[in-house]
């Protein structure tokens, strides 16, 4: 149980365009989900913080408007990385966790390269 | 920013040997969370602490929540050439349920 999906796994973009990467909890309701980015040979930092119906909580130093996060859903959480730059490549991944559960589940990740 | 501190950040260790590392914070946590992360993959769990004190084992790894809810370790017995990656300590505090720090993470490396 537990599973959590995301995808694509990898995506390569022109810089200016946007992408968006989904990630959904496959056998579970997810009431929150997280956005981590990781940049190489370093470790995960949180992002944002995704909530079902509500708007998402980011953190500091994390533009708002560059990662739009939706949270429609309570198995799907989407985020769109608008009007990509070179300095947006990165190691994007999702985690879902039900309240009470305890349960941290981690996507497979999204390799994002903007050329 | 990152509050953790984990040790030792590579080992190169031969197939047989244990593994030890360990992480610890400034903060007190609630929950410490042991992930193994593989190249291009997502962090597995691994191991889950909730009580300070706990002492849980999954198979060969066993991991321990200290007592002051500042650290914790994770043990890896008679390693095994697919023990190779990179292992991550996660801590969450009592006021931020569901957001994790993240340790450096340590790689480990293992020879035949």
């Amino acid at each position: 149980g537990a599973v959590v999906s995301q995808h694509p796994s990898w995506v390569i973009c022109k810089s200016g365009t946007s992408v968006k990467i989904e990630c959904r909890s496959l056998d579970f309701q997810a009431t929150t989900m997280f956005w981590y980015r990781q940049f190489p040979k370093q470790s995960l930092m949180l992002m944002a913080t995704s909530n079902e119906g509500s708007k998402a909580t980011y953190e500091q130093g994390v533009e708002k408007d560059k990662f739009l996060i939706n949270h429609a859903s309570l198995t799907l959480s989407t985020l769109t990385v608008t009007s990509a730059h070179p300095e947006d490549s990165s190691f994007y991944i999702c985690s879902a966790s039900l309240r009470g559960n305890y349960g941290y589940t981690f996507g497979s990740g999204t390799r994002l390269t903007v050329v | 920013g990152q509050q953790l501190n984990q040790s030792p950040q590579s080992m190169f260790i031969q197939e047989g040997e244990d593994v030890s590392m360990n992480c610890t914070s400034s903060s007190i946590f609630n929950t410490w969370l042991w992930y193994k992360q593989d190249p291009g993959e997502g962090p597995v769990l691994l191991i889950a602490l909730y009580k300070a004190g706990e002492l849980t084992s999954n198979g060969r790894l066993t991991a321990q929540f200290g007592i002051t809810r500042k650290d914790s370790f994770l043990n890896i017995s008679a390693s095994i050439p697919s023990d190779v990656g990179i292992y991550f300590c996660a801590g969450q505090t009592t006021d931020s349920w569901g957001k994790l720090q993240f340790g450096a993470g340590t790689q480990v490396v293992v020879t035949p």
